[in-house]
């Protein structure tokens, strides 16, 4: 079965370093995947996605994440934190398999970030 | 609207209720998705429509989840009987494709309508 996941509960970063959320997945075949942002009460956001191509994904409010086929990882990172980045990360696979080939998205248990003044 | 929109945002239900949870997607969208999402943790598929048409529900935990959309458009979430178990925020997204092994666009999410039972 496809999953993703996401190894750390929360992630602590001062304003101004580098961020990683960091998270893998289990797919047979190629594996589609996705970041996406959850503010309080709000809905989910999307970030970024990898389909095929270059491994490095340029994504919303100066995000990126890198592909690694070798390590079956899709980590989210950003330059440069701000404080508003503060919120829960949900990295994502879709699954293709299944008689209705829906392509449902299947979600990581979500990462919190928190970037601190 | 310019977003996906779910109602009611917030709902309280004595254990044994019906309730019901509607989503109005982005107008002209394909594809509509409910998703369950429990306190901590990441959402989880309940059921997914193209157009009126409902192709999968493997995700509904039991018979007494029920979704429709039977205009193509709206869609509604219902409840039977409902469970303590059953309190979570149920979350609706669409997208303007087909939801099959080319399409691979980004879903677009309501806010959510948080159910609780009492």
């Amino acid at each position: 079965a496809q999953s993703v996941a996401q190894p750390e509960d929360q992630v602590n970063v001062a304003e101004g370093n580098p961020l990683t959320v960091k998270c893998t997945y289990s797919v047979s075949g190629n594996p589609y995947l996705f970041w996406y942002v959850q503010y309080p009460n709000r809905g989910l956001q999307f970030l970024l996605k990898y389909i095929t191509g270059d491994n490095l994904v340029k994504g919303s409010y100066g995000f990126e994440a890198e592909f690694n086929k070798s390590q079956t990882s899709f980590h989210l990172k950003k330059p440069s934190a701000l404080v508003s980045d503060s919120a829960l990360y949900f990295c994502a696979v879709r699954d293709f398999h299944g008689s209705s080939n829906t392509g449902k998205l299947i979600f990581g248990q979500g990462t919190t970030l928190q970037v601190k003044p | 609207g310019a977003g996906v929109s779910q109602s009611p945002r917030y709902k309280v239900a004595k254990r044994g209720q019906d309730v019901a949870l509607r989503c109005d997607p982005i107008s002209g969208h394909v594809s509509l998705f409910w998703y369950q999402q429990a306190l901590g943790q990441g959402p989880e598929f309940l059921t997914y429509f193209q157009n009126e048409a409902q192709l999968d529900k493997s995700g509904l935990p039991s018979d007494r989840f029920f979704a429709e959309r039977p205009e193509g458009s709206v869609s509604t979430l219902k409840i039977q009987r409902t469970q303590q178990e059953d309190s979570a925020v149920y979350l609706c997204a669409s997208s303007r494709g087909l939801e099959g092994a080319v399409n691979t666009g980004e879903l677009f999410f309501g806010e959510g309508s948080r159910l609780t039972v009492l």
